[in-house]
């Protein structure tokens, strides 16, 4: 079946560091990939996302390339903020499957000043 | 203007107790959720309808039950509650892009059952 997974948590970084989240998906076919960002104490919000093999979502200096031949969908930015302490998931869907998303488990990232 | 409103934000309750949390969207999508968000932040399915109709039914205990009356609202009842019932319960809505459903969430509803 479909699934995705995603590098554990808690990520704990030092402010101007680079950030990577790993995250990879099992999957026939071609699912269309997400990422979510869930501040604390809000619900999730779209950071971007890439509905075909190589595209390339961007967001907030946020980036992840759509890879078929790794099925991957790492998140990366250059350099953090404290504002970007959060939950970060990773989610998949496919065409007519009812609409539903697939998600990763979430990983939590603390950046320190 | 509020996309996806939920509520109420907090509910506490005691076992045994009835409780509602209503959801409505005023993105004029065609598609809303309820997820169960539990303490180490695993999103769970609860329920989806769309344009009214229910179209996901995870295996949810039948004390859980969602109406939509029209397809801007969707309202979760809950029986009977349990202390496993506490959680964060997010109303959302979908539209299509491209092929590929894209989520708003509401704040969320925390209900703690005591």
């Amino acid at each position: 079946g479909n699934s995705v997974t995603q590098m554990e948590g808690p990520v704990t970084l030092s402010e101007e560091a680079f950030l990577t989240i790993n995250c990879t998906y099992t999957a026939t076919g071609y699912p269309s990939l997400f990422w979510y960002v869930q501040y604390p104490g809000e619900g999730l919000q779209l950071l971007l996302k890439a509905t075909k093999a190589d595209d390339k979502g961007s967001n907030k200096g946020f980036e992840a390339t759509y890879r078929k031949e790794t099925t991957s969908f790492h998140l990366e930015k250059g350099s953090v903020q404290v504002s970007d302490s959060a939950v970060y998931f990773c989610a998949l869907s496919k065409a007519g499957n009812n609409r539903k998303l697939i998600w990763g488990l979430g990983t939590s990232l603390a950046v320190n000043p | 203007d509020t996309a996806v409103s939920q509520t109420p934000k907090y509910l506490v309750t005691q076992m045994g107790n009835d409780k509602s949390i209503k959801c409505e969207q005023n993105l004029g999508h065609d598609t809303m959720y309820w997820y169960k968000q539990d303490s180490k932040k695993f999103l769970k399915i609860m329920f989806s309808y769309n344009n009214k109709e229910l179209i996901i039914n995870e295996t949810v205990p039948n004390r859980f039950s969602p109406k939509s009356p029209d397809k801007a609202h969707l309202n979760l009842h809950i029986n009977s509650l349990e202390l496993g019932d506490s959680a964060v319960y997010f109303c959302a809505s979908s539209y299509p892009i491209s092929g590929a459903n894209v989520l708003t969430f509401g704040a969320g509803s925390r209900l703690t059952v005591l």
